[in-house]
C-alpha cells in the first residue's frame, strides 16, 4: 500500500456520461497530482493542487475539471465522456518540497 | 519544457541477464524518480535519486546530475521484472513530475 487511495479501481461507462474519481493523499502531503495513461502510452500531466488550490494545469480537457478539500482528498470529474477517454488515470500526492512522488494504483475507465 | 528520453524503447533478455537502462534530460533537476509499471498497471516506486548511486537487491540506479542522465541496472533478471520501466524528473520543488515515454522490458524464461 503506497498510501494514496484511488477510487474506484474500475469503472465502466457509456459515451457522453460523467463520472467523478477520488484521490486520497498519503497523510501529510498537501500536493495532489493527476495523471492520463491512455493504452500503451506514457502519463500525461493534467492538473496539479496544493493545499486546496490550482497550482499547475497540463493537458486537460475543458470537459474535465477537478478540486481539492479542506481534508486535502482530490476529485476529477471528467463529463461528456468519448471512447478516448478511455485510460488509467493515476493520482500523485507529495510534500510539495519535489523530494518523492507517490502513486496511487489508479482507476481504469472504460467508455463503452 | 523539460525533456525526458528514455533508451531503449523495447528489451527483450533471457532470464538470468543484466540490462541497462538510460534516461536523458534536458535540463537541470531537482528530482528524479524511476517507476516500474507492473502488467496490471500499477507504478511502483524503485528509487528517488536526484543525484548519487542507490542500491536497492537486484537494482541499482546512478544519476549524473551534471551530464543530465540517469542508468538504472537490472541485474539476473527474473520474469517478474517484466514491464515498462519509467524514468520522471521534476525541474523544481513543487511541480509535476514529467516522465519520459518508457521502456518496455519483457524478461523471458
Amino acid at each position: 500500500d503506497s498510501g494514496v487511495t484511488q477510487t474506484p479501481k474500475h469503472l465502466i461507462t457509456a459515451t457522453g456520461q460523467r463520472v467523478t474519481l477520488r484521490c486520497s493523499p498519503r497523510s501529510g502531503d498537501l500536493s495532489v497530482y493527476w495523471y492520463q495513461q491512455s493504452l500503451d502510452q506514457g502519463l500525461q500531466f493534467l492538473i496539479q493542487y496544493y493545499n486546496g488550490e490550482e497550482r499547475a494545469k497540463g493537458n486537460i480537457l475543458e470537459r474535465f475539471s477537478a478540486q481539492q478539500f479542506p481534508d486535502l482528498h482530490s476529485e476529477l470529474n471528467l463529463s461528456s465522456l468519448e471512447l478516448g477517454d478511455s485510460a488509467l488515470y493515476f493520482c500523485a500526492s507529495s510534500t510539495g518540497t519535489g523530494n518523492g512522488y507517490t502513486f496511487g494504483s489508479g482507476t481504469r475507465l472504460t467508455v463503452v | 519544457g523539460i525533456q525526458v528520453e528514455q533508451s531503449p524503447p523495447d528489451l527483450i533478455l533471457q532470464e538470468g541477464a543484466n540490462s541497462t537502462l538510460r534516461c536523458n534530460f534536458s535540463d537541470s533537476v531537482n528530482n528524479l524518480q524511476w517507476f516500474h509499471q507492473n502488467p496490471w498497471g500499477q507504478l511502483i516506486n524503485l528509487f528517488y535519486i536526484p543525484s548519487g548511486t542507490k542500491q536497492n537487491g537486484r537494482l541499482s540506479a546512478t544519476t549524473v546530475a551534471t551530464e543530465r542522465y540517469s542508468l538504472l541496472y537490472i541485474s539476473s533478471s527474473q520474469t517478474t521484472d517484466s514491464g515498462v520501466y519509467f524514468c520522471a524528473v521534476v525541474y523544481s520543488g513543487n511541480t509535476p513530475l514529467v516522465f519520459g515515454k518508457g521502456t518496455r522490458l519483457s524478461v523471458i524464461a
